[in-house]
């Protein structure tokens, strides 16, 4: 069964610093991946995917991600964050052959000025 | 474009009533998807279609709930009677799931559902 950890409930940076966002995933071969934000009150919007090429995926917002095979990774990445990025932020998963995704337990992002 | 709309945005019941939530998928879609959000399960899916029929409803609670989609740009989930465990945000989402698409989901900006 496919799975997904997001190991940092709760993250603080400083507006302009860097962010990392952790993400590993169980799966047998390489599954789809994505990721999403959550502001309060509102749905998921995605940010970027992956599900093969390149490992390193641009998405909006100024975000990227990279996926590691050997470390069954897919990290969020942003160089400077600004305060608007404060939002919980969702890994998901989907194997080829099925359609729904599978969802880590999010990680919440929180800006400081 | 509309994306995918639900209602009621939010409800507020008393244990034992009946509640129905709404979702219109994207034109053109062809899957959709039920899923609730609460802190202390995060997301969880419910129930998906495919072409409208129902395709896993494993991650239905109980019995209490049923989920339906008459035509392709209409579902409902029903919770009957509702409990107060029930409390939390139920998405919709839908997508195309044809040949060369990676099926990213798209949400609507669901339904907070409390019972008390």
């Amino acid at each position: 069964a496919q799975s997904v950890t997001q190991p940092d409930i709760h993250i603080t940076v400083s507006e302009g610093a860097s962010l990392e966002l952790r993400c590993n995933y169980s799966y047998g071969a390489t599954p789809y991946l994505f990721w999403y934000v959550q502001s309060p009150g509102q749905g998921l919007q995605l940010l970027l995917k992956y599900f093969s090429g390149d490992t390193l995926v641009q998405g909006i917002k100024g975000f990227e991600a990279e996926f590691k095979r050997s470390q069954s990774s897919f990290n969020l990445r942003k160089p400077s964050v600004h305060w608007s990025d404060a939002a919980e932020y969702f890994c998901a998963v989907k194997s080829p052959g099925r359609r729904a995704l599978t969802f880590g337990s999010g990680t919440r992002l929180q800006v400081q000025p | 474009d509309a994306g995918v709309i639900q209602s009621p945005r939010h409800e507020v019941t008393e244990m034992g009533q009946e509640v129905t939530l709404r979702c219109k998928p994207i034109s053109g879609h062809n899957s959709l998807f039920w899923y609730r959000q609460t802190m202390m399960r995060g997301l969880e899916l419910l129930i998906y279609f495919n072409n409208n029929v129902p395709i896993d409803d494993s991650g239905m609670p109980e019995d209490r709930f049923s989920a339906k989609m008459p035509n392709a740009s209409f579902s409902t989930l029903k919770i009957q009677p509702s409990e107060p465990r029930d409390s939390a945000v139920y998405f919709c989402a839908s997508v195309f799931t044809g040949t060369a698409n990676t099926g990213e989901l798209f949400f609507g900006e669901g339904s907070r559902l409390t019972v008390l």
